[in-house]
């Protein structure tokens, strides 16, 4: 069974900070990996969507890696603004189902 | 046009209702998907349809029953639930279940049953 797990569970930083979430999973059997974001009380948002023979993507200040062999991937956010604050959740695609990780909450304070 | 609606926002609904949760796509998405998100976790998978077709029931009890009328929409008919089915409910589509394709969520229905 797949598992996913996301370090750390919650990240307060001050404006302007580079930061990195962490993503690990249990099966290398991948398809692809997504992070997404998540306001309170809303739906998700698709940030970036890795293939599993990709090994990163890029958009706008963030920036996703993926080590498939090792079960890891990185969410990495440049100068980061208080509009960040979310919670951000990593899933997996492995055998037809979407696996979530329990997210990092982020807050980023002016 | 990468969006997908849900309908209503809000529900509340007393554990005798009969209620209706829609969801619709117009990306010609040929796969949608129900989740439930309680508070603070993430989403659960539910159910998956592929070409208007159940493919995937993660046992969920049957006071909840899902309805794929067309290919571009998706309803969750609600019944005699409990008070613990309170929760995010997510609707979500993609290309096809193939396991490339990127999922799109749609916002979200709060229910909440009393």
């Amino acid at each position: 069974k797949q598992e996913v797990t996301q370090i750390p569970a919650a990240l307060s930083v001050p404006e302007g900070e580079n930061l990195v979430l962490n993503c690990s999973f249990t099966d290398s059997a991948i398809y692809n990996l997504q992070w997404f974001r998540q306001d309170p009380g809303k739906g998700l948002t698709s940030l970036l969507l890795i293939q599993s023979s990709q090994r990163e993507q890029t958009s706008g200040r963030l920036n996703a890696s993926l080590d498939k062999s090792s079960g890891r991937s990185t969410l990495y956010i440049a100068a980061s603004q208080p509009g960040d604050s979310a919670t951000y959740l990593c899933a997996v695609t492995s055998y037809g189902k979407l696996t979530f990780g329990q997210g990092t909450i982020l807050t980023v304070h002016p | 046009d990468t969006e997908v609606t849900q309908t209503p926002k809000h529900l509340v609904m007393g554990m005798t209702n009969k209620k209706s949760l829609k969801c619709e796509q117009h990306m010609g998405h040929r796969a949608m998907y129900w989740y439930k998100q309680k508070a603070k976790k993430p989403p659960e998978l539910m159910f998956v349809y592929s070409y208007e077709k159940l493919s995937i029931n993660e046992s969920v009890p049957s006071r909840f029953s899902p309805e794929c009328p067309n290919s571009s929409l998706l309803n969750l008919h609600l019944h005699a639930l409990q008070p613990e089915d309170s929760a995010l409910y997510l609707c979500a589509s993609s290309r096809s279940t193939g396991d490339a394709y990127e999922q799109y969520f749609g916002p979200g229905t709060r229910l909440t049953v009393t």
